[in-house]
């Protein structure tokens, strides 16, 4: 079974700051992918990333891929109250299923 | 389009009892999978489908039952209720069930408790 570990857990901070959300394996991903989910909601994707080394921009979040694909990181910029949520990565562990990391769980305080 | 819809939303059952938590949508999706989410340990995948008539088992699949008889529907059984099955259950779609590339697509979710 491939684990996902993701750091930190927890994630308090205050609106205006940068934070930085990390998903570790020891396996390699073909590919990994970010979601975010609210209170009483499913999650709903955030973007897919597929070769090492990629970076991609959603706004004032930057989703990194590793160069070994084993890791990725999710970096926001100017954090709003509106990115408050749990932060799952996600990565394939068969062609068919899913492996979901325990997520993060970040608070922006206005 | 509705997308993932989930019934019921809560539920509460007695140890031994049994149910049936429902899954529908309407995004003529092939793959359609359950998951429950226990706190500090995200999603595990229960069962998955990747078409009618065709299932099989996820990470935790010991005392759920599934089965797919049409495209829209996969719906999600539990013989004999257990405490260790209170969890937040999630059904997902998506199109090929490519994992890691197509957009998986969930439902809001049932919150079950057993006691």
């Amino acid at each position: 079974t491939q684990l996902l570990e993701q750091s930190p857990q927890f994630l308090s901070i205050q609106e205006g700051e940068n934070l930085t959300v990390y998903c570790n394996s020891s396996s390699v991903f073909s590919s990994l992918q970010w979601y975010r989910q609210e209170p009483g909601e499913g999650p709903v994707l955030l973007v897919t990333v597929v070769t090492g080394g990629e970076v991609k921009k959603l706004k004032r979040l930057t989703f990194q891929f590793g160069d070994a694909r084993k890791d990725s990181s999710l970096h926001i910029t100017a954090a709003q109250p509106g990115d408050t949520g749990l932060y799952l990565c996600a990565g394939a562990g068969s062609a068919r299923q899913l492996t979901f990391g325990s997520g993060t769980q970040l608070t922006v305080l206005p | 389009n509705a997308g993932v819809t989930q019934t019921p939303k809560f539920q509460v059952l007695k140890t031994g009892q049994s149910m049936t938590l429902q899954c529908a949508q309407d995004m003529n999706h092939e793959y359609m999978s359950w998951y429950r989410q226990d706190p500090g340990m995200g999603l595990r995948l229960i069962h998955y489908s990747v078409g009618a008539g065709i299932t099989d088992q996820g990470e935790v699949p010991n005392g759920y039952n599934v089965s797919r008889s049409t495209t829209e529907d996969f719906p999600l059984r539990l013989l004999s209720a257990a405490p260790s099955q209170t969890s937040v259950y999630f059904c997902a779609s998506s199109y090929s069930g490519l994992a890691g590339t197509d957009t998986q697509y969930f439902g809001p979710g049932t919150r079950l408790t057993v006691l």
